[in-house]
C-alpha cells in the first residue's frame, strides 16, 4: 500500500537532548512537509523540501533542522535549541507542483520530561 | 499575505443540522483552496477541494462555496452526523513557485446525536 508512514508514534524527550523523528513516504511525491500541531493553533510550518538535497525554511524553523538525502525519507531532529518541545508533529508529502493533495502521515506526539 | 483565517475555533451543531465553517486567504496568487478533516491522534486527510474557477463544488453532504471577490470560500456540511465530530481545516496553495501550503488554525466540530 503507498503511504506515509511516521515512526514513532510516541516519543519522549529529556531535557537537553536532541531527538529525530522519522517520515518515509513510498508515493514517489518531490515536495514533503514538516507541521508542528498545538491545540488551537493549527497546523505550522516548520520546513519544506520541494527536491532531493533541498529544503527550505517554515514559519517556525528555529530549534528543528532536516534533510532530504532520498526522496522517500523526510527526518526532522528537534534540538535542544527548541524551548517547547511538546507538540504534535505531522509530516506530509504531495506530488510537485502546486494545487495537489497532501497526504498525511499519523503523526509523532513528542513529550519532553 | 500568507495568512489563511478561518473562524469560528469551535462549533456546536445537532444531529442533522448545517455545519458552516469560513475561511478568509489575503494572496490573489492562491489558486488551491482544500479542506482537511482530522479525527483526534490522526493525521488530517482531504475532504473536498476547490479552484477559483468555480463559485460552488458540492461532494455528498460536504459544500464548498468560494467567493473571489471576497477572498473567502467556506464549507458546509449537511444533515451533520455525530461521526463528522472532528477537527477541520481550510487550506491555500498555488500552482506555481513555492509549494509552501498554508493551513487555517482549524475548526473544532462537534455533532450532537
Amino acid at each position: 500500500d503507498g503511504g506515509i508512514t511516521q515512526s514513532p508514534k510516541y516519543l519522549f524527550r529529556k531535557e537537553g537532548q536532541n531527538v529525530t523523528l522519522s517520515c518515509e513516504q513510498n508515493l514517489n511525491h518531490d515536495a514533503m512537509y514538516w507541521y508542528r500541531q498545538d491545540p488551537g493553533q493549527g497546523l505550522r510550518l516548520i520546513y519544506y523540501s520541494q527536491i532531493v538535497n533541498d529544503f527550505q525554511k517554515g514559519d517556525i524553523a528555529e530549534g528543528y533542522s532536516v534533510s532530504r538525502e532520498k526522496k522517500e525519507s523526510f527526518p526532522l531532529t528537534v534540538t535542544s535549541a527548541q524551548k517547547n518541545p511538546t507538540a504534535f508533529y505531522l509530516c506530509a508529502s504531495r506530488v510537485a507542483g502546486g494545487g495537489t493533495e497532501a497526504f498525511f502521515g499519523q503523526g509523532t506526539r513528542l513529550t519532553v520530561v | 499575505q500568507q495568512q489563511v483565517k478561518q473562524s469560528p475555533q469551535s462549533l456546536i451543531v445537532q444531529k442533522g443540522g448545517i455545519s458552516i465553517i469560513n475561511c478568509a486567504y489575503e494572496n490573489t496568487a492562491f489558486d488551491y483552496f482544500p479542506w482537511y478533516q482530522q479525527f483526534p491522534g490522526k493525521g488530517p486527510a482531504l475532504l473536498i477541494a476547490i479552484r477559483p474557477d468555480v463559485s460552488e463544488k458540492k461532494e455528498g453532504r460536504f459544500t464548498i462555496s468560494f467567493n473571489k471577490s471576497a477572498k473567502q470560500f467556506s464549507l458546509h456540511i449537511m444533515d451533520s452526523q455525530p461521526g463528522d465530530s472532528a477537527t477541520y481545516f481550510c487550506a491555500a496553495s498555488k500552482a506555481s513557485g513555492t509549494y509552501k501550503y498554508i493551513f487555517g488554525t482549524g475548526t473544532r466540530l462537534k455533532v450532537l446525536a
